[in-house]
């Protein structure tokens, strides 16, 4: 397996409370991606990066932010967390040296009441 | 922006028969497909992967084939085992140097029944 740890793994939190959940790699990937998964919807792109501090929008990217200052950490927050922000977060890292795989961590389900 | 749809949603077979599930993408720029298994609790853990430059590529039990022209591709699993049980997403994107977002179909619950 890919060393990719998240945290936490679950939380749970009130409406308007900011979050931040870690992705955290050891295999010196430049790609990173976070990505949510709704029943009914897969996987849906939120945010990615392409390098330190290079960062893009994805898919969903609306009401969330993040920020990569080392090539093993990027960062996803939530300023003010939402109901429909209620998910299971994925991180995944890919190099595309050799492969354009993903590789996905074990997922953060982040409950917000 | 690039659509995928996967089908059927539930797909249940009996040990050492065949599964097949079958995704549709939009956009004719897409060039990378790739397959995921996630079992539960669990990340998604790619299974096989295809180019567009690829009609079919096969792995043990599992293949992959592609229709550029019709723009659907699917996945075969052959001889189903109960450890084939799992949600099984397809996806597809247009690799390019600034990494590689990937569209997911909705995925497929297999169920492989003793």
């Amino acid at each position: 397996d890919a060393g990719i740890t998240q945290s936490p793994r679950h939380k749970v939190t009130e409406t308007g409370t900011p979050v931040t959940l870690r992705c955290h790699q050891t295999e010196n990937h430049r790609y990173m991606y976070w990505y949510r998964q709704d029943p009914g919807h897969g996987l849906r792109l939120i945010h990615y990066s392409y390098g330190v501090k290079d960062t893009d929008k994805g898919e969903v990217s609306d009401g969330y932010s993040v920020s990569r200052s080392k090539t093993e950490d990027f960062l996803l927050t939530l300023e003010s967390a939402t109901s429909s922000q209620t998910s299971v977060y994925f991180c995944a890292i890919s190099d595309h040296v050799d492969t354009d795989t993903q590789y996905f961590g074990p997922g953060t389900r982040l409950t917000v009441l | 922006g690039e659509n995928v749809e996967q089908h059927p949603s539930t797909l249940s077979v009996q040990e050492g028969d065949s599964a097949v599930i079958k995704c549709t993408y939009s956009d004719s720029a897409s060039n990378y497909f790739p397959w995921y298994k996630q079992e539960l609790g669990k990340g998604p853990q790619l299974i096989i992967d295809i180019r567009s430059n690829v009609g079919e590529k096969k792995d043990q039990r599992i293949a992959v084939t592609l229709n550029k022209t019709a723009k659907h591709f699917s996945l075969h699993i052959t001889e189903t085992q109960p450890e084939d049980s799992a949600v099984y997403f397809c996806a597809a994107s247009k690799v390019t140097g600034g990494g590689n977002k990937l569209t997911f179909g909705t995925g497929t619950q297999l169920k492989v029944e003793l």
